[in-house]
């Protein structure tokens, strides 16, 4: 079965650090996607940040970067100079090719001011 | 504009009836997923669909019932033989796999069960 594991349900960051947040992910196929969603209050999901198996590189989008480690199945987020917005509910997901999106648990972060 | 609807936004639904959550998207996308979210919980997928006239059990499809007779829509049924249905349920559409993978989801709908 394939599975998507976050094991931070909650992380909190003061205004303007670092946070990186954890998924690893459980898979067979060699040809797959992962992603980053953000779901703040308003409950609208939002594409965070992509990678695309096959790519050794690490994507980067403005403040957001991934740390992708295939071998070890693990695709952490990394969020710098955090800012008040980024507070909500992360959300890891994997593809393979074209199947299912399968979501992990979700990990709260809250940003103090 | 292009986008995902869904509707309606809040659904009140009695002991022992079927309901049906609307999702419509307009991206020209072959596959649409439907989502579940308890509170505090990550999306669990009901169904799935690649392609019209097809569709996939997700992880916790019993109680549930969908169709996809059009690519544009993917209604999600909520029957009377799901015991728990008071939840968040999400709609996402996305290409079936490729360059701009990514799902795009819609508003939401909140279920209440009176």
């Amino acid at each position: 079965a394939q599975t998507v594991t976050q094991s931070q349900p909650e992380m909190s960051v003061q205004e303007a650090e670092t946070v990186t947040l954890s998924c690893t992910y459980d898979t067979s196929e060699s040809d797959y996607y992962l992603f980053w969603y953000k779901q703040p209050p308003s409950r609208q999901m939002i594409l965070v940040i992509r990678q695309e198996a096959y790519k050794q590189q690490n994507a980067t989008e403005n403040r957001f970067s991934v740390n992708f480690q295939k071998a070890a199945k693990s695709f952490s987020l990394k969020i710098s100079d955090s800012q008040l917005g980024d507070a909500a509910m992360y959300f890891c997901a994997y593809r393979p090719g074209a199947q299912k999106l399968v979501f992990g648990q979700g990990t709260r972060l809250t940003i103090n001011p | 504009d292009g986008g995902i609807t869904q509707s309606p936004k809040y659904l009140f639904r009695k002991e022992g009836q079927n309901v049906t959550l609307s999702c419509e998207q307009n991206l020209n996308h072959d596959a649409m997923y439907w989502y579940r979210q308890d509170p505090g919980q990550g999306l669990r997928l009901i169904y799935y669909s690649q392609i019209v006239n097809d569709f996939q059990k997700g992880d916790i499809a019993e109680g549930y019932s969908v169709s996809r007779e059009k690519k544009e829509s993917f209604p999600l049924t909520v029957t009377s033989a799901q015991k728990n249905p008071t939840a968040f349920y999400l709609c996402a559409s996305s290409h079936p796999g490729g360059m701009n993978t990514e799902a795009f989801f819609g508003q939401g709908t909140r279920l209440t069960v009176v």
